[in-house]
């Protein structure tokens, strides 16, 4: 089975700050790991994921996550956020079976706040 | 393309009436899943279909149900409604042998 913990239920920056949203994960199996953000009152929007290959993936707005196995992390960064970036930030995870589409674990979340 | 689409985006029901939550893939895709997110939590799995057929179940009681159509479209269905199915129910589509998942924008179900 696995197990997503989200380090931080809110995090408030001011604008063109930097900022990171931490992850941790947990599974007996190799796994795929997925960023999703959420605008208010809206669905899931797939940011970023890591299957394979390079462990530093990055997304078409400014963020990105590293993959480090040896402490199951997969934090997110931005080096400078935008109003825009406010909204709720989900890390995911699903068991990495090659031939069949697996389930998807969410985190509780983290709630990025951007203050002008 | 349109994307994955649910109906309704909205919804109030009484206690004790059943639901039908309704989604249409994205074009192509032949793999439902369905996710309940509760107020200020991450969405959690519910069940999933390919081929018609349920392949895996998340922790719901039998009151959750579903169904996939010949045409990839599912519904999702609750019966003995409570005020603890109150949540956003979100669909995601996929491809059977593909890792990424499309979300549709949820349906907002209240229980009162």
């Amino acid at each position: 089975a696995q197990s997503v913990t989200q380090l931080d239920s809110q995090v408030p920056v001011f604008e063109e700050a930097p900022v990171e949203l931490r992850c941790n994960y947990s599974s007996s199996v190799s796994v795929y790991l997925f960023w999703y953000v959420q605008y208010p009152n809206q669905g899931l929007q797939l940011l970023l994921k890591y299957l394979s290959g390079s462990t530093l993936v990055e997304s078409i707005n400014g963020f990105e996550a590293e993959f480090n196995k040896s402490q199951t992390s997969f934090h997110l960064r931005k080096p400078s956020v935008h109003i825009s970036d406010t909204a709720e930030y989900f890390c995911a995870v699903s068991a990495a079976r090659g031939s069949s589409a697996s389930k998807i674990i969410f985190g509780s979340g983290t709630r990025l706040s951007i203050r002008p | 393309d349109a994307g994955v689409t649910q109906s309704p985006t909205h919804l109030i029901k009484t206690r004790g009436q059943q639901v039908t939550l309704r989604c249409s893939p994205k074009s192509g895709h032949d793999t439902v899943s369905w996710y309940q997110q509760a107020l200020g939590q991450g969405p959690q799995f519910i069940f999933q279909y390919y081929e018609e057929e349920e392949r895996q179940r998340g922790n719901f009681p039998d009151r959750f149900s579903g169904h996939q159509f010949p045409n990839y479209s599912s519904e999702l269905n609750v019966n003995a409604l409570l005020l603890g199915d109150s949540a956003l129910y979100l669909c995601a589509s996929s491809l059977q042998k593909h890792t990424e998942a499309f979300f549709g924008q949820g349906t907002r179900l209240t229980v009162v």
